[in-house]
């Protein structure tokens, strides 16, 4: 079945750790993004990815860090700038990152600190 | 500045009895707006996309209606596997910007 694949599901930072996300794909998608969930705040924004080797900034970058080597795959690392790291991460895919174009979701990693 | 309310914020129902959940927006040119259902732990599943006032869709007990202002998500008779968070999220049309709103959890009791 094609998707997008997270993993892990749940994960634990420690002070001053830097932690890296996995986002794989199947569905041969041009664009793919990360977006931070909080409680009782919306989906946002954190960056995205339309073509391999190249990437863009979202609302809340500040923190983070991504890197697409393959167009399968869009790592997300959470470094020890993020001093707010708790959260629901999502990654997502859409055929080539065009306006109207619906968002296919992985199933999240929720990431903790110690 | 691009602001999406949704109503309410958690809404309980008994099995077949039908409601109605509400997405106000206020964005710079609509380009579209999303409807995803969200169950617990996992990532927003894709349902309607909306373009211009006037415009509906359906989806099984789901239809989603669209305003200038507002959109809707009807549900009919619904059934204990509905129960989920339902998201909006507009399309800015100046930036192509998603602006999600913070969803409706929606519980459907047998």
């Amino acid at each position: 079945d094609g998707g997008i694949t997270q993993s892990p599901k749940y994960l634990f930072r420690k002070e001053g750790q830097n932690v890296t996300l996995s986002c794989e794909q199947n569905l041969n998608h041009d664009a793919m993004y990360w977006y931070r969930q909080d409680p009782g705040q919306g989906l946002r924004l954190i960056y995205y990815s339309q073509i391999v080797n190249d990437f863009q900034k979202g609302d809340i970058a500040e923190g983070y860090s991504v890197s697409r080597e393959k167009k399968e795959s869009f790592p997300l690392t959470v470094t020890s700038a993020q001093k707010n790291p708790t959260a629901f991460y999502l990654c997502a895919s859409s055929i080539q990152g065009a306006a109207n174009e619906k968002l296919f979701f992985g199933s999240g990693t929720q990431l903790s600190v110690l | 500045e691009d602001q999406v309310t949704q109503s309410p914020e958690a809404l309980r129902l008994q099995e077949g009895e039908s409601s109605s959940l509400n997405c106000s927006y206020t964005v710079s040119g609509l380009r579209g707006l999303f409807w995803y259902r969200q169950d617990p732990g996992k990532g927003p599943e894709f349902l309607f996309t909306l373009y211009s006032a006037g415009e509906e869709k359906e989806k099984e007990r789901l239809k989603a209606t669209l305003t200038k202002k507002e959109s809707f998500l009807h549900i009919t008779a619904p059934k204990p596997e509905d129960s989920a968070t339902y998201l909006c999220a507009p399309q800015d049309g100046a930036t192509n910007k998603l602006i999600f709103g913070t969803g409706t959890l929606l519980a459907v009791q047998p």
